[in-house]
């Protein structure tokens, strides 16, 4: 079936430094990928996606592009700030009937900025 | 606008009761999605409603598990004689529906299910 991996956390990096979060996934079709984060004591939010190969999601300074040759959608960050510690998911779309889809997360990767 | 909101948003209680989770979706969001985030391991999907319609409840890990909507928009997950292994952050997400689209799922906080 279809699944995500991401890679295990945490990770802890240094403020300026560059991020790196692996993902695979495994999927029958052509999902669209995204990226959420979960900042502490908040609810999950859609930081990026992209629906078709090649697409490159970007927002808030982080980029991930979608690669079907490695079914990757790593996600990078030139220069991690403190503000950017929380936890990122991995995620594909499986269409479940017409305009509908769920979403297949992977286990989150925790990162942790520090000053 | 106001977003997803669920209640409460914490619950502890003892195995074999019964709980009830809720979820109030943005309004005009036809789809509504429950997932469940248990400890270490990634959200899974438990089911969608198409307005007040469950077309699949096979994501439901057990018949104690069952949903409802009703008026298109609130929705309460129930689970009976609650067991330890359901613990749980349970998470609603709803959005808008149209065909042929990818669109945004938006999250309430979440449901912090603890029975001990």
């Amino acid at each position: 079936g279809d699944s995500v991996t991401q890679m295990e956390g945490p990770v802890t990096l240094s403020e300026e430094a560059f991020l790196t979060i692996n993902c695979t996934y495994t999927a029958t079709g052509y999902p669209s990928l995204f990226w959420y984060v979960q900042y502490p004591g908040e609810g999950l939010q859609l930081l990026l996606k992209a629906t078709k190969a090649d697409d490159k999601g970007s927002n808030k300074g982080f980029e991930a592009t979608y690669r079907k040759e490695t079914t990757s959608f790593h996600l990078e960050k030139g220069s991690v700030q403190v503000s950017d510690s929380a936890v990122y998911f991995c995620a594909l779309s499986v269409v479940v009937s017409t305009g509908f889809q769920k979403l297949v997360f992977g286990t989150g990767t925790r990162l942790l900025v520090s000053p | 606008g106001a977003g997803v909101s669920q209640s409460p948003s914490n619950k502890v209680t003892e195995k074999g009761k019964d709980v009830e989770l809720r979820c109030d979706p943005i309004s005009g969001h036809t789809a509504l999605y429950w997932y469940r985030q248990r400890l270490g391991q990634g959200l899974e999907f438990l089911i969608y409603f198409q307005g007040n319609s469950a077309p699949d409840k096979s994501g439901l890990p057990s018949d104690r598990f069952s949903a409802e909507r009703t008026g298109g928009s609130v929705s309460t997950l129930t689970i009976q004689r609650t067991q330890q292994e359901d613990s749980a952050v349970y998470l609603c997400a709803s959005s808008l529906v149209r065909t042929g689209g990818n669109y945004e799922q938006y999250f309430g906080p979440g449901t912090r299910l603890t029975v001990t």
